[in-house]
């Protein structure tokens, strides 16, 4: 596609539930990040995807969180028995080998919220 | 983990004015990136800038690299309604691959 997908745009689920948040990178592109955004602050790194590397995990919070990237393309982060500090906007991007260049390209977000 | 310090935290200025924003570390960075971000989207890319004292612009945005690479300015001239937005620092560092780091962000609101 011509941009960054990701789905749903927003999700609202109970505290205790699970739930699966979808990225579909740009087409070519090989890497794709997760951050999150909590309101009006910057951007937390969550998990890195370099083409067919071990994934760098090393900004999950907890183990509550995985995600995992398919054929090196779309990606699912998924997060168990959510909590209401898990609240936030749950940001998706991907980019080239030249990421210097053109940087990343990143999603809408997914704005998640526990109650 | 390194850390970027931007400041102001928050900026509102009239139409016209010109501003600063400050992004700094104690640490040494490869290269760093300026994005804009407006509300319900992701961050915009607006440039990167990899050589100690490096000075790149865009229309009225004037970007600056620190000497040491460990801090960077963008200074905007003439502010427009427009330009309003949150403006993120991103370094990276010659560890992690093209993993970035972000700023807290400014936020800046431009009155007309």
């Amino acid at each position: 596609g011509a941009g960054v997908s990701q789905s749903p745009s927003n999700k609202v689920t109970e505290k205790g539930k699970d739930v699966e948040l979808r990225c579909d990178p740009i087409s070519g592109h090989t890497a794709l990040y997760w951050y999150r955004q909590s309101l009006g602050q910057g951007l937390e790194f969550l998990i890195y995807f370099q083409g067919n590397s071990a994934p760098d995990k090393s900004g999950l919070p907890s183990d509550r969180f995985s995600a995992e990237r398919t054929g090196g393309s779309v990606s699912t982060l998924t997060i168990q028995r959510t909590q209401q500090e898990d609240s936030a906007v749950y940001l998706c991007a991907s980019s080239r080998n030249l990421f210097r260049d053109y940087g990343y390209t990143f999603g809408s977000g997914t704005r998640l919220t526990v109650v | 983990t390194q850390l970027l310090e931007q400041s102001p935290q928050f900026l509102s200025i009239q139409e016209g004015e010109n501003l600063t924003v400050y992004c700094n570390s104690s640490s040494v960075f490869s290269s760093l990136q300026w994005y804009r971000q407006e509300p319900g989207e992701g961050p915009v890319l607006l440039v990167t800038v990899v050589t100690g004292g490096e000075v790149k612009k865009l229309k009225r945005l004037t970007f600056q690299f620190g000497d040491a690479r460990k801090d960077s300015s963008l200074h905007i001239t003439a502010a427009q309604p427009g330009d309003t937005g949150l403006y993120l620092c991103a370094g990276e560092d010659e560890t992690s691959g093209s993993r970035l780091t972000f700023g807290e962000g400014t936020q800046l609101t431009v009155n007309p």
